[in-house]
C-alpha cells in the first residue's frame, strides 16, 4: 500500500531555532505532495503544495519544503520558528494513476512545541 | 473564502444506530472528502468524492457509506454505529484539473466530534 511517512512525532524547540520536519512518500508516478498545519483548536490549513517545476516551493508564514524525487522526500523548513508556530504539522500525497484510481493519504502528523 | 460546514461540532449516538454527518462547502469545488482524525494515526480518509454521485473507497471505508446528490452537499452514514467509531470527523473539498488527475489544496471544516455509547 502507498503510505506517507513522517519521521517525528513530537519535535520541541525554542524560538529563533531551525525547523525541518522530515516526510517520505512511496508512490512510484506522479504525486501532488502538500502540507498542512493543525494549530490548537483550529481546523487545518494549507501551508504549501507541489505539483510540478520548481522543486523548492514556498509557503505562508515563512515555510518551504523542497520536493527531492530521488529521496521520495518533501520536507518541511523553517530558518527561525516562533512560538505561534506550535501546532500540528501533517504531510500528505495525492496520486492518480488513471481509469479513476485515485490514492490520497495523510501522514501522522508531527507536533511542534516552540518554547518561548 | 472557502466555507466548508459539518452540522455539528459535537454528536452522541448509541451503539446500532444510523447516524449521519452531513457537510456543505459553497466554493463550487468538484471533489470532496470525509477523514476520521485520532490521535497518533493521522488523518485517514474514509471516502471520496470526485463528482456528483461519485465516490470512491479511501483507506477505511467498512462500516461507513456516503451520498453526493447535489454538488454542495457530502454526507457521511454510520450504517451501524460501533463504539471504534469514536472518533473526529473531518470533512473537506478541494477543486479538480480536468480529468481528476491533480487536486487543489483542501479546505477543511471545523469537524464532528462522535462519541458512539
Amino acid at each position: 500500500a502507498q503510505s506517507v511517512s513522517q519521521h517525528n512525532h513530537h519535535v520541541i524547540l525554542s524560538e529563533a531555532a531551525s525547523l525541518e520536519l522530515g516526510c517520505n512518500y512511496s508512490y512510484g508516478g506522479t504525486v501532488n505532495l502538500f502540507w498542512y498545519v493543525q494549530y490548537p483548536g483550529q481546523h487545518l490549513q494549507l501551508l504549501l503544495k507541489y505539483f510540478s517545476g520548481d522543486p523548492l516551493v514556498k509557503g505562508i508564514k515563512g515555510f518551504e519544503a523542497e520536493f527531492i524525487k530521488s529521496k521520495f522526500s518533501f520536507n518541511l523548513r523553517k530558518p527561525s520558528v516562533q512560538w505561534s508556530d506550535t501546532a500540528e504539522y501533517f504531510c500528505a500525497a495525492f496520486a492518480y494513476s488513471g481509469a479513476g484510481s485515485y490514492q490520497l493519504t495523510f501522514g501522522k502528523g508531527t507536533k511542534l512545541s516552540v518554547i518561548p | 473564502d472557502v466555507k466548508v460546514t459539518q452540522s455539528s461540532r459535537y454528536l452522541v449516538k448509541r451503539t446500532g444506530e444510523k447516524v449521519f454527518l452531513e457537510c456543505v462547502q459553497d466554493m463550487d469545488h468538484e471533489n470532496m472528502f470525509w477523514y476520521r482524525q485520532d490521535p497518533g494515526l493521522g488523518l485517514r480518509l474514509i471516502y471520496f468524492s470526485y463528482d456528483v454521485k461519485m465516490k470512491e473507497k479511501g483507506d477505511i471505508p467498512e462500516g461507513y457509506s456516503v451520498s453526493r446528490e447535489k454538488k454542495e452537499r457530502f454526507s457521511l452514514i454510520l450504517e451501524s454505529a460501533s463504539t471504534n467509531q469514536t472518533s473526529m470527523y473531518l470533512c473537506a473539498s478541494s477543486s479538480a484539473t480536468k480529468q481528476g488527475s491533480t487536486i487543489g489544496a483542501q479546505h477543511f471544516g471545523d469537524g464532528t466530534r462522535l462519541s458512539i455509547l
